[in-house]
């Protein structure tokens, strides 16, 4: 059964730092792997999708990298800024299934 | 082009009572998922419809919880004799059925709040 963790699972920063969420996984028979965002109350925003023969991804100031061997991914995130605050979510897809399946989350906090 | 939409947004409830989630993918989108996120549990597959296909039930936490898909399109999650442990956000999810990347796409989900 995949497993997903995310760490930390709470992250303080003051604005204009660079930030790294850690996120790994159990499985590295991925087929594809997502970072989300979620704003409290609201649904999911699709940030960055990395397919399994992929290395990184870039959005702007978002970066996501993928090492299937380790089964890890990192996103990382440029001169945070406060609207950066949210609960950042990383999702994998096993070639195998057709749901993603999700870590727990990092929440966050890009202080003014 | 629209997104993904639910509803209601909230809904709250008595134990017991049977409560119904409408969801509307992208129009276009073959694959649609269910979701539920609640305090402690996290984010968890409840069950998946692409097509005509049989769905994949195999995340639905009990016989109270059922699911269908009219016409190929929207589609109503349905849960019988409510308990205060089906309190949860419930999303919705929509991807193509081909593509590179098979991108899930979620709606704003639905607050349930059972009392």
């Amino acid at each position: 059964k995949q497993e997903v963790t995310q760490i930390p699972a709470a992250l303080s920063v003051p604005e204009g730092e660079n930030l790294v969420l850690n996120c790994s996984f159990t499985d590295s028979a991925i087929y594809n792997l997502q970072w989300f965002r979620q704003d409290p109350g609201k649904g999911l925003t699709s940030l960055l999708l990395i397919q399994s023969s992929q290395r990184e991804q870039t959005s702007g100031r978002l970066n996501a990298s993928l090492d299937k061997s380790s089964g890890r991914s990192t996103l990382y995130i440029a001169a945070s800024q406060p609207g950066d605050s949210a609960t950042y979510l990383c999702a994998v897809k096993l070639g195998s299934a057709r749901q993603l399946t999700f870590g727990s989350g990092t929440q966050l906090t890009v202080l003014p | 082009g629209a997104g993904v939409s639910q509803s209601p947004s909230n809904k709250v409830t008595e134990k017991g009572k049977d409560v119904e989630l409408r969801c509307d993918p992208i129009s276009g989108h073959t694959a649609l998922y269910w979701y539920r996120q609640s305090l402690g549990q996290g984010l968890e597959f409840l069950i998946y419809f692409q097509g005509n296909s049989a769905p994949d039930k195999s995340g639905l936490p009990s016989d109270r919880f059922s699911a269908e898909r009219t016409g190929g399109s929207v589609s109503t999650l349905t849960i019988q004799r409510t308990q205060q442990e089906d309190s949860a956000v419930y999303l919705c999810a929509s991807s193509p059925r081909q593509g590179p990347t098979l991108e899930q796409f979620f709606g704003p989900g639905t607050r349930l709040t059972v009392l």
